[in-house]
Protein backbone atom coordinates (compact mmCIF):
# COMPACT_ATOMS: atom_id res chain seq x y z
CA UNK A 1 0.00 0.00 0.00
CA UNK A 2 1.47 3.45 -1.11
CA UNK A 3 2.30 5.59 1.63
CA UNK A 4 3.74 9.07 2.95
CA UNK A 5 7.43 9.30 3.73
CA UNK A 6 9.45 11.43 5.63
CA UNK A 7 13.21 12.01 6.42
CA UNK A 8 14.83 12.44 8.96
CA UNK A 9 12.73 10.38 11.61
CA UNK A 10 14.70 12.53 14.10
CA UNK A 11 16.32 16.10 13.55
CA UNK A 12 18.51 17.68 16.41
CA UNK A 13 18.98 21.55 15.74
CA UNK A 14 20.81 24.58 17.95
CA UNK A 15 18.31 27.41 18.45
CA UNK A 16 18.27 29.97 15.63
CA UNK A 17 19.43 27.37 12.94
CA UNK A 18 17.08 26.50 10.26
CA UNK A 19 15.78 23.49 9.40
CA UNK A 20 14.16 21.76 6.31
CA UNK A 21 11.65 18.63 6.87
CA UNK A 22 11.12 16.32 3.86
CA UNK A 23 8.45 14.41 2.62
CA UNK A 24 6.93 12.27 0.09
CA UNK A 25 3.54 12.39 -0.20
CA UNK A 26 1.75 9.82 -1.91
CA UNK A 27 2.31 10.05 -5.61
CA UNK A 28 -1.46 10.44 -7.10
CA UNK A 29 -2.37 13.10 -4.06
CA UNK A 30 -2.85 16.42 -4.97
CA UNK A 31 -3.40 18.42 -1.56
CA UNK A 32 -0.74 18.08 0.79
CA UNK A 33 -0.24 19.27 4.39
CA UNK A 34 1.71 19.81 7.69
CA UNK A 35 0.68 19.33 11.28
CA UNK A 36 2.80 18.94 14.58
CA UNK A 37 2.37 17.60 17.74
CA UNK A 38 3.94 19.24 20.98
CA UNK A 39 4.46 16.26 23.39
CA UNK A 40 1.27 16.06 25.32
CA UNK A 41 -0.24 18.03 22.86
CA UNK A 42 -3.06 17.43 20.24
CA UNK A 43 -1.91 17.22 16.83
CA UNK A 44 -2.32 21.00 15.08
CA UNK A 45 -2.85 22.12 11.69
CA UNK A 46 -0.12 23.77 10.40
CA UNK A 47 -0.71 24.62 6.85
CA UNK A 48 -2.38 22.54 3.15
CA UNK A 49 -0.74 23.67 0.19
CA UNK A 50 -2.51 22.51 -3.50
CA UNK A 51 -1.76 23.34 -7.02
CA UNK A 52 1.87 24.82 -5.98
CA UNK A 53 0.36 27.64 -3.18
CA UNK A 54 -0.71 27.88 0.35
CA UNK A 55 -4.24 26.90 0.71
CA UNK A 56 -4.53 27.84 4.59
CA UNK A 57 -2.29 28.19 6.94
CA UNK A 58 -2.80 28.59 10.78
CA UNK A 59 -1.37 31.32 13.25
CA UNK A 60 1.38 28.87 13.98
CA UNK A 61 2.52 29.10 10.49
CA UNK A 62 4.10 32.63 10.89
CA UNK A 63 6.60 34.31 8.48
CA UNK A 64 9.21 31.60 9.89
CA UNK A 65 7.59 29.07 8.44
CA UNK A 66 7.66 27.86 4.22
CA UNK A 67 6.33 25.16 2.73
CA UNK A 68 7.86 24.31 -0.77
CA UNK A 69 7.18 21.38 -3.50
CA UNK A 70 10.80 21.85 -5.39
CA UNK A 71 10.22 18.77 -8.35
CA UNK A 72 6.97 16.20 -8.67
CA UNK A 73 7.58 14.41 -5.77
CA UNK A 74 9.06 16.46 -2.47
CA UNK A 75 7.02 18.60 -0.28
CA UNK A 76 8.93 20.22 2.20
CA UNK A 77 8.52 22.15 5.29
CA UNK A 78 11.27 25.04 6.12
CA UNK A 79 11.76 26.95 9.13
CA UNK A 80 14.09 29.50 9.30
CA UNK A 81 15.36 30.74 12.57
CA UNK A 82 14.12 27.48 15.00
CA UNK A 83 12.84 28.65 18.21
CA UNK A 84 12.71 26.18 21.52
CA UNK A 85 9.57 25.86 21.26
CA UNK A 86 9.33 24.40 17.76
CA UNK A 87 10.47 21.31 19.18
CA UNK A 88 7.46 18.69 18.05
CA UNK A 89 6.52 15.98 15.92
CA UNK A 90 6.12 17.25 12.51
CA UNK A 91 3.57 15.00 10.42
CA UNK A 92 3.35 15.41 6.59
CA UNK A 93 -0.39 13.97 5.13
CA UNK A 94 -1.51 14.42 1.52
CA UNK A 95 -5.05 13.49 0.11
CA UNK A 96 -5.93 12.52 -3.65
CA UNK A 97 -8.87 15.22 -3.23
CA UNK A 98 -9.39 17.73 -0.90
CA UNK A 99 -13.07 16.52 0.49
CA UNK A 100 -15.54 14.30 -1.27
CA UNK A 101 -15.00 11.66 1.94
CA UNK A 102 -11.07 11.36 1.08
CA UNK A 103 -9.15 11.07 4.37
CA UNK A 104 -5.58 12.42 4.43
CA UNK A 105 -3.05 9.60 4.84
CA UNK A 106 -0.27 11.12 7.38
CA UNK A 107 3.90 9.77 7.27
CA UNK A 108 5.29 8.68 10.54
CA UNK A 109 6.50 12.22 11.48
CA UNK A 110 9.63 13.66 12.48
CA UNK A 111 10.68 14.40 15.57
CA UNK A 112 12.42 17.79 15.79
CA UNK A 113 14.52 18.42 18.38
CA UNK A 114 15.93 22.21 19.40
CA UNK A 115 18.48 22.34 21.70
CA UNK B 1 -9.06 25.79 20.70
CA UNK B 2 -11.67 22.92 22.27
CA UNK B 3 -13.75 22.52 19.17
CA UNK B 4 -12.94 18.72 19.50
CA UNK B 5 -13.17 17.18 22.45
CA UNK B 6 -12.35 13.60 23.80
CA UNK B 7 -12.79 13.37 27.44
CA UNK B 8 -11.15 10.30 28.58
CA UNK B 9 -7.61 10.38 27.82
CA UNK B 10 -7.70 5.94 28.52
CA UNK B 11 -10.26 3.03 28.57
CA UNK B 12 -9.49 -0.24 29.67
CA UNK B 13 -11.24 -3.16 28.00
CA UNK B 14 -10.67 -6.84 28.34
CA UNK B 15 -10.03 -8.72 25.03
CA UNK B 16 -13.35 -9.79 23.48
CA UNK B 17 -15.61 -7.24 25.16
CA UNK B 18 -16.61 -4.00 22.71
CA UNK B 19 -14.32 -0.84 22.76
CA UNK B 20 -16.51 2.94 22.98
CA UNK B 21 -15.14 5.85 22.37
CA UNK B 22 -16.59 9.20 22.20
CA UNK B 23 -15.50 12.92 21.08
CA UNK B 24 -17.74 16.09 21.32
CA UNK B 25 -17.66 18.56 18.61
CA UNK B 26 -18.89 22.34 19.01
CA UNK B 27 -18.26 23.60 15.40
CA UNK B 28 -21.84 22.99 13.50
CA UNK B 29 -19.82 23.92 10.02
CA UNK B 30 -18.19 20.59 10.73
CA UNK B 31 -19.72 17.76 7.97
CA UNK B 32 -17.06 15.25 7.88
CA UNK B 33 -15.52 13.09 10.71
CA UNK B 34 -12.41 10.55 11.19
CA UNK B 35 -11.25 8.59 13.68
CA UNK B 36 -7.42 7.85 13.70
CA UNK B 37 -5.22 5.36 15.22
CA UNK B 38 -1.79 6.14 16.26
CA UNK B 39 0.74 3.41 17.37
CA UNK B 40 3.92 5.19 19.32
CA UNK B 41 6.69 6.49 16.91
CA UNK B 42 4.15 5.84 13.71
CA UNK B 43 1.79 8.72 12.29
CA UNK B 44 -1.81 8.61 12.70
CA UNK B 45 -3.23 5.87 10.71
CA UNK B 46 -6.95 6.36 9.21
CA UNK B 47 -9.56 3.94 10.43
CA UNK B 48 -13.39 4.98 9.84
CA UNK B 49 -14.77 8.42 8.59
CA UNK B 50 -19.05 9.36 8.22
CA UNK B 51 -20.28 12.34 6.25
CA UNK B 52 -22.77 14.13 8.57
CA UNK B 53 -25.42 13.06 6.30
CA UNK B 54 -25.18 9.87 7.49
CA UNK B 55 -25.58 8.72 10.95
CA UNK B 56 -24.18 5.45 10.90
CA UNK B 57 -21.15 3.97 9.34
CA UNK B 58 -19.37 0.77 9.60
CA UNK B 59 -16.30 -0.94 8.45
CA UNK B 60 -15.60 -4.91 10.16
CA UNK B 61 -15.12 -4.68 13.70
CA UNK B 62 -15.09 -1.01 13.30
CA UNK B 63 -18.63 1.04 13.52
CA UNK B 64 -18.95 5.00 14.11
CA UNK B 65 -22.38 6.51 15.34
CA UNK B 66 -22.92 10.30 14.73
CA UNK B 67 -25.62 12.40 17.06
CA UNK B 68 -25.70 15.73 14.70
CA UNK B 69 -27.99 17.42 17.33
CA UNK B 70 -25.87 16.48 20.46
CA UNK B 71 -22.44 17.48 18.10
CA UNK B 72 -21.10 13.97 19.47
CA UNK B 73 -19.64 10.89 17.87
CA UNK B 74 -18.31 7.61 18.80
CA UNK B 75 -16.67 4.66 17.38
CA UNK B 76 -17.10 1.30 18.67
CA UNK B 77 -14.87 -1.88 18.10
CA UNK B 78 -16.32 -4.98 18.67
CA UNK B 79 -14.71 -7.24 19.46
CA UNK B 80 -11.90 -5.73 21.01
CA UNK B 81 -8.31 -7.29 20.35
CA UNK B 82 -5.09 -6.54 21.98
CA UNK B 83 -3.55 -5.46 18.58
CA UNK B 84 -6.81 -2.55 19.06
CA UNK B 85 -4.45 -0.92 21.69
CA UNK B 86 -2.98 2.27 20.64
CA UNK B 87 -3.85 6.35 21.24
CA UNK B 88 -7.43 6.63 19.33
CA UNK B 89 -7.97 10.62 17.60
CA UNK B 90 -10.99 11.65 16.46
CA UNK B 91 -11.13 14.85 13.90
CA UNK B 92 -13.29 17.01 12.14
CA UNK B 93 -13.17 19.13 9.08
CA UNK B 94 -15.96 21.67 6.91
CA UNK B 95 -16.89 21.29 3.33
CA UNK B 96 -13.94 23.66 1.73
CA UNK B 97 -11.52 21.45 -0.40
CA UNK B 98 -8.59 20.77 1.34
CA UNK B 99 -9.84 21.48 4.47
CA UNK B 100 -7.85 21.00 7.29
CA UNK B 101 -8.51 18.71 10.38
CA UNK B 102 -9.40 19.49 13.87
CA UNK B 103 -8.28 16.57 16.11
CA UNK B 104 -9.00 15.94 19.70
CA UNK B 105 -6.68 14.63 22.45
CA UNK B 106 -6.82 11.36 21.83
CA UNK B 107 -7.77 8.56 24.06
CA UNK B 108 -5.55 5.94 24.86
CA UNK B 109 -7.69 2.29 24.37
CA UNK B 110 -6.05 -0.61 26.29
CA UNK B 111 -7.50 -3.83 25.15
CA UNK B 112 -6.80 -6.31 27.81
CA UNK B 113 -6.34 -10.27 27.35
Amino acid sequence: EPEVTQTPSHQVTQMGQEVILRCVPISNHLYFYWYRQILGQKVEFLVSFYNNEISEKSEIFDDQFSVERPDGSNFTLKIRSTKLEDSAMYFCASSPQGRDNQPQHFGDGTRLSIL
Amino acid sequence: DQQVKQNSPSLSVQEGRISILNCDYTNSMFDYFLWYKKYPAEGPTFLISISSIKDKNEDGRFTVFLNKSAKHLSLHIVPSQPGDSAVYFCAATSGNQGGKLIFGQGTELSVKP
